[in-house]
């Protein structure tokens, strides 16, 4: 059973600080890998994807990747309350087609 | 916006009963992937359609069955209702063959109510 875990939360940060959610994942098979932002009752919106071992930059975004830990997070600097919402990690199945696998999310909470 | 339309935004059924959801994907766009997002939990794979044909099922039962049509849009169809059914269901769309794999841009999905 491929999986993705995610801590469900809720993340609760005072603004301005930094949101660090972490996501692993079981099949080392995974390639791509997704962060997507959802407001309640909205559909998910991506804002970070990632392919390659490292760091990589988007505005106030960072997301991370470990391929050997089978690890990805995201940071988000100077958060706001604009960025309450639930982060959906999602990874790529590897079994051939365009197929998303995705954790049930972490809720984040931004107060003032 | 992501270009991919979806309607109804919201429906009630009842149990026994059966439901269309239809989708248009992003212009130029061949892959269509529909997803089910039950409360408190992310998307689960149902379905995806690349140029007509099924190209890949979860692990859902027949009665979810779907079809794309030669413009690229997409219907999923539901039979004999259960109340677990009751979810958002999302239609993602993508260009298959290029780029790397799993970007999808997703619709802004159809609530069903199972009664």
């Amino acid at each position: 059973q491929k999986e993705v875990e995610q801590n469900s939360g809720p993340l609760s940060v005072p603004e301005g600080a930094i949101a660090s959610l972490n996501c692993t994942y079981s099949d080392r098979g995974s390639q791509s890998f997704f962060w997507y932002r959802q407001y309640s009752g909205k559909s998910p919106e991506l804002i970070m994807f990632i392919y390659s071992n490292g760091d990589k930059e988007d505005g106030r975004f960072t997301a991370q990747l470990n391929k050997a830990s089978q690890y990805v997070s995201l940071l988000i600097r100077d958060s706001q309350p604009s960025d309450s919402a639930t982060y959906l990690c999602a990874v790529n199945d590897p079994g051939g087609y365009n197929k998303l696998i995705f954790g049930a999310g972490t809720r984040l909470a931004v107060h003032p | 916006e992501t270009g991919v339309t979806q309607s109804p935004t919201h429906l009630i059924k009842t149990r026994g009963q059966q439901v269309t959801l239809r989708c248009s994907s992003q212009s130029g766009h061949n892959t269509v992937s529909w997803y089910q997002q039950a409360l408190g939990q992310g998307p689960q794979f149902i379905f995806q359609y690349y140029r007509e044909e099924e190209n890949g099922r979860g692990n859902f039962p027949p009665r979810f069955s779907g079809l794309q049509f030669p413009n690229y849009s997409s219907e999923l169809n539901v039979n004999a209702l259960e109340l677990d059914d009751s979810a958002l269901y999302l239609c993602a769309s993508s260009l298959g063959g290029i780029g790397f794999p799993g970007e999808l841009f997703f619709g802004e999905g159809s609530r069903l109510t199972v009664l």
